[in-house]
């Protein structure tokens, strides 16, 4: 099971738009519309940001959007703050066999 | 309100076993797929284990099957990591997490920490 590839940092001023990419493989990534998308901020539990590729849990910003296209999916964060400041991690269903891989992390620096 | 609380984790050497709870309040835990997932100090995270809702179907990351076995006790509102010959690797900061994605759990525990060494 190989973790699906992100960056390791990026980093943006504040109201600047940035993008995280996630690549993956046909077996994942681009073989399903299951990506998700995870904030994490030190010491807390993750919170999901994106699921099913694009789609918003109520109470997320409408700052955050992701996409997919063939194995590689993106979060893009627009007018970034600085409460934006956290790691950010992909989350991809797999099949059957695997069901579930993450990806390595971004670090997000709010300049 | 939705709450997952975790327990059981601590030290233990190396082929050591240790059995990780979680208890769910606010919501049916086993009307949804439950998941635990783990992240070492520092590292990030890894899936491990997940149980599905409807067929009782389990899966395991590779570098836990045959080792970690995951159980819920629907009676209880449980969810359960048996974890046997545990390794240094191991170490990590365990989660369970649950909620309406099958793929993307959105109800997350604090976490609690499985330190392996000698």
């Amino acid at each position: 099971q190989s973790a699906l590839t992100q960056p390791a940092s990026v980093s943006g001023s504040p109201g600047q738009s940035i993008t995280i990419s996630c690549t993956g493989t046909s077996s994942d990534v681009g073989g399903y519309n299951y990506v998700s998308w995870y904030q994490q901020h030190p010491g807390k539990a993750p919170k999901v940001m994106i699921y099913d590729v694009s789609k918003r849990p109520s109470g997320v910003s409408n700052r955050f959007s992701g996409s997919k296209s063939g194995n590689t999916a993106s979060l893009t964060i627009s007018g970034l703050q600085a409460e934006d400041e956290a790691d950010y991690y992909c989350c991809s269903y797999a099949g059957s066999s695997i069901f579930v891989v993450f990806g390595g992390g971004t670090k997000l620096t709010v300049l | 309100q939705v709450q997952l609380v975790e327990s059981g984790g601590g030290v233990v050497q190396p082929g050591g076993s240790l059995r990780l709870s979680c208890a769910a309040s606010g919501f049916t835990f086993s009307t949804y797929v439950r998941h635990w997932v783990r992240q070492a100090p520092g590292k990030g995270l890894e899936w491990v284990a997940c149980i599905q809702y409807d067929t009782n179907n389990k899966y395991y990351a590779d570098s836990v099957r045959g080792r970690f076995t995951i159980f819920g006790d629907t009676s209880k509102n449980m969810l359960y990591l048996q974890m046997n010959s545990l390794r240094v690797e191991d170490t990590a900061v365990y989660y369970c997490a649950s909620g309406a994605g099958d793929y993307s759990p959105d109800y997350w525990g604090q976490g609690t920490l499985v330190t392996v060494s000698s």
